[in-house]
């Protein structure tokens, strides 16, 4: 069965940083690229980035540019989100999500979901 | 980047009946779009791909349809377990982006 499981999220202040992660079971990681997408809670979906397979490549949503970088450890199935100078409009569920293989914007499926809270 | 306008923002309905929700992109998409349903507190779940392909496991009573800017998702014969709220998504261009979403409701 395919897992995503985030965690990494929690409050932080004005300011700071957060680094998210994503672990993945039931598929080859290496062979995907993946996407991350947040939602402030009670609005709609926002994609943030995406990793190509092996994290050559990326791409960010232009409101994170410079702040946020995504990055990706093949060895240990694992997805991350290094979100720095964080402010209070980047408060939301980060979702990690898969994407193909040989198409990038493929999303299914999702993770559960980390809360980040960016408040003082 | 490609706008999603997706309609109604919301609507009330009962269990039984059909109902049909919009996405109309701002330029062509082809049929790289595809439909999710979100449920309180719970991730996103893709229901229809590359516009009318249904996902695995999803019931025959969601189908989805339309090429380029106009798109349809139709839920036959609403169930309990359908009231939710659902998202368009197109995945033609980088950055993909999703409608505003349509919260369907128990009349």
């Amino acid at each position: 069965e395919v897992q995503l499981v985030e965690s990494g999220g929690g409050l932080v202040q004005p300011g700071g940083s957060l680094r998210l992660s994503c672990a993945a079971s039931g598929f080859t990681f290496s062979s995907y690229w993946m996407h991350w997408v947040r939602q402030v809670p009670g609005k709609g979906l926002v994609w943030v980035s995406v990793s190509n397979s092996d994290g050559s490549t990326s791409s960010y949503a232009d409101s994170v540019k410079g702040r946020f970088t995504v990055s990706r450890d093949n060895a240990r199935n694992t997805l991350y989100l290094q979100m720095n100078s964080l402010r209070g409009d980047d408060t939301a569920v980060y979702y990690c999500v898969r994407g193909g293989v040989s198409r990038p914007n493929w999303f299914d499926p999702w993770g559960q979901g980390t809360l980040v809270t960016v408040s003082s | 980047d490609i706008q999603m306008t997706q309609s109604p923002s919301s609507l009330s309905a009962s269990v039984g009946d059909r109902v049909t929700i919009s996405c109309r992109a701002s330029q062509s998409i082809s049929i790289h779009l595809s439909w999710y349903q979100q449920k309180p507190g719970k991730a996103p779940k893709r229901l229809i791909y590359s516009a009318s392909s249904l996902q695995s496991g999803v019931p025959s009573r969601f189908s989805g349809s339309g090429s380029a800017t106009d798109f349809t998702l139709t839920i036959s014969n609403l169930q309990p377990e359908d009231f939710a709220t659902y998202y368009c998504l197109q995945s033609f261009d980088t950055p993909p982006t999703f409608g505003q979403g349509t919260k369907v409701e128990i009349e």
